[in-house]
């Protein structure tokens, strides 16, 4: 079955680097765009960044640009978020997500947590 | 990228029907036909309910239905049952080729 793991979060401080990572099962991995959506304790869900099939396509939310950058390995299945120079307001749990305009599938998300 | 404007909550009895509404602008909503319908349980990730304004991605039960007019969308639940106690989301594609989501409805079934 479709299936997506993230990891790779934590506490950091602020202005630290994390990189997250999303594995993904159970699909033909390349064949699909994939996002990454955060969600800060108690708000809705806010939209990140998207990723072509292709990796040649990226596009951020306004106040990540320049901070975090997205990418994938189709050779491992693999989706990353770098994330530098990490803000408070950073701080939620990071989805995965498979899809482009609609996003279908979603992990279980992993807590990033950007305090001193 | 301001976010998308849904009621804050909404309710209904079991049976009964609700809509809840998406309200964009002409640069996400009314712009394209990629509005979005997620649910949410306390807990777990949003799960997709409907796609492209009307459809439902395969094992949504067909109480589920969307609808846009305008810069507004609609989201339309009838039947209402206990499980579908939850916040829901709307989203859009935009002219900037990002997406943005609503703040979100909770639903109480009475």
């Amino acid at each position: 079955q479709v299936q997506l793991v993230e990891s790779g979060g934590g506490v950091v401080q602020p202005g630290r680097s994390l990189r997250l990572s999303c594995a993904a099962s159970g699909f033909t991995f390349s064949d699909f765009g994939m996002h990454w959506v955060r969600q800060a304790p108690g708000r809705g869900p806010e939209w990140v960044a998207v990723i072509s099939y292709d990796g040649r396509n990226k596009y951020y939310v306004d106040s990540v640009k320049g901070r975090f950058t997205i990418s994938r390995d189709n050779s491992e299945n693999t989706l990353y978020l770098q994330m530098n120079s990490l803000r408070p307001e950073d701080t939620a749990v990071y989805y995965c997500a498979r899809g482009y305009f609609g996003l279908l599938t979603w992990g279980q998300g992993t807590l990033v947590t950007v305090s001193s | 990228q301001s976010a998308l404007t849904q009621p804050a909550s909404v309710s209904g009895s079991p049976g009964q029907s609700i809509t809840i509404s998406c309200t964009g602008t002409s640069s996400d909503i009314g712009a394209y036909d990629y509005v979005s319908w997620y649910q949410q349980h306390p807990g777990k990730a949003p799960k997709l309910m409907i796609s492209d304004v009307i459809n439902r991605p395969s094992g949504i039960s067909s109480r589920f239905s969307g609808s846009k007019s305008g810069n507004t969308a609609s989201l339309t639940i009838s039947g209402l049952q206990a499980e579908d106690e939850a916040h829901y989301y709307c989203s859009s594609y935009t002219s900037s080729k990002t997406w943005v989501f609503g703040g979100g409805t909770k639903l109480t079934v009475l």
